[in-house]
């Protein structure tokens, strides 16, 4: 079946440090993918869009890779802060779909 | 600063019940989604509209569950019977597309929705 596989478990690190987030999927040939954040109590806030032709965006401190090989995409926060801790969402567009696949998300935690 | 406003932001009603969902779009967006999102599922897509006209809302319940946009500032979601299992965070989220194949959307704060 077709499905997006984020990391379930939270993920905790350290103030400064780089935080890792992974998104996996299967059956899929996305013509683009999304990351959103979202906070407790509020919608999703776009973040990033990263396009099947594209191996790697950046934008101020976040970076995103897309492997269509490997099926997966990349979401990184360098120099973390706690303000960054949320959950981070991806979401697909696969070909002529018109709606967008989305994962469960990952919550992540930046510790002072 | 433009933002999607969705009202009630909290609903407890009781099984049987019906209920209504408003949604107002950024302004100048010519595509609203209804998304439902609950733990285990994660964010699912209910219904989707381009300028207006329903495109897609294969996502939704029909026998309960109905979508419209009578005008472009507006857009629904009413759920008649309401069921203990429809209780979830419902989002609307506006976006434009111009052609181009891709496009972020704008999320509402949601609607809290507890049905007992």
């Amino acid at each position: 079946s077709q499905k997006i596989e984020q990391n379930s478990e939270a993920l905790n690190i350290q103030e400064g440090k780089t935080a890792t987030l992974t998104c996996n999927y299967t059956n899929y040939s996305p013509a683009y993918l999304q990351w959103y954040r979202q906070d407790p109590g509020r919608g999703p806030v776009f973040l990033l869009l990263i396009r099947e032709n594209e191996k790697e965006k950046r934008k101020e401190r976040l970076k995103v890779t897309f492997d269509t090989t490997l099926k997966q995409s990349l979401f990184h926060i360098t120099a973390s802060q706690p303000a960054d801790s949320a959950t981070y969402l991806c979401a697909l567009k696969a070909g002529n779909n018109r709606k967008l696949i989305w994962g469960l998300g990952t919550s992540l935690a930046v510790n002072p | 600063d433009a933002r999607v406003t969705q009202t009630p932001r909290h609903k407890v009603t009781e099984m049987g019940q019906e209920v209504t969902m408003r949604c107002q779009p950024i302004l100048g967006h010519n595509t609203v989604f209804w998304y439902r999102q609950t733990m285990m599922q994660g964010l699912e897509l209910l219904a989707y509209f381009r300028n207006r006209a329903p495109l897609d809302d294969s996502g939704m319940p029909k026998d309960r569950f109905s979508a419209e946009m009578p005008d472009a500032t507006l857009a629904t979601l009413k759920i008649q019977p309401s069921e203990p299992r429809d209780s979830a965070v419902y989002f609307c989220a506006s976006g434009l597309v111009l052609g181009q194949p891709s496009y972020e959307q704008y999320f509402g704060p949601g609607t809290r929705l507890t049905v007992t």
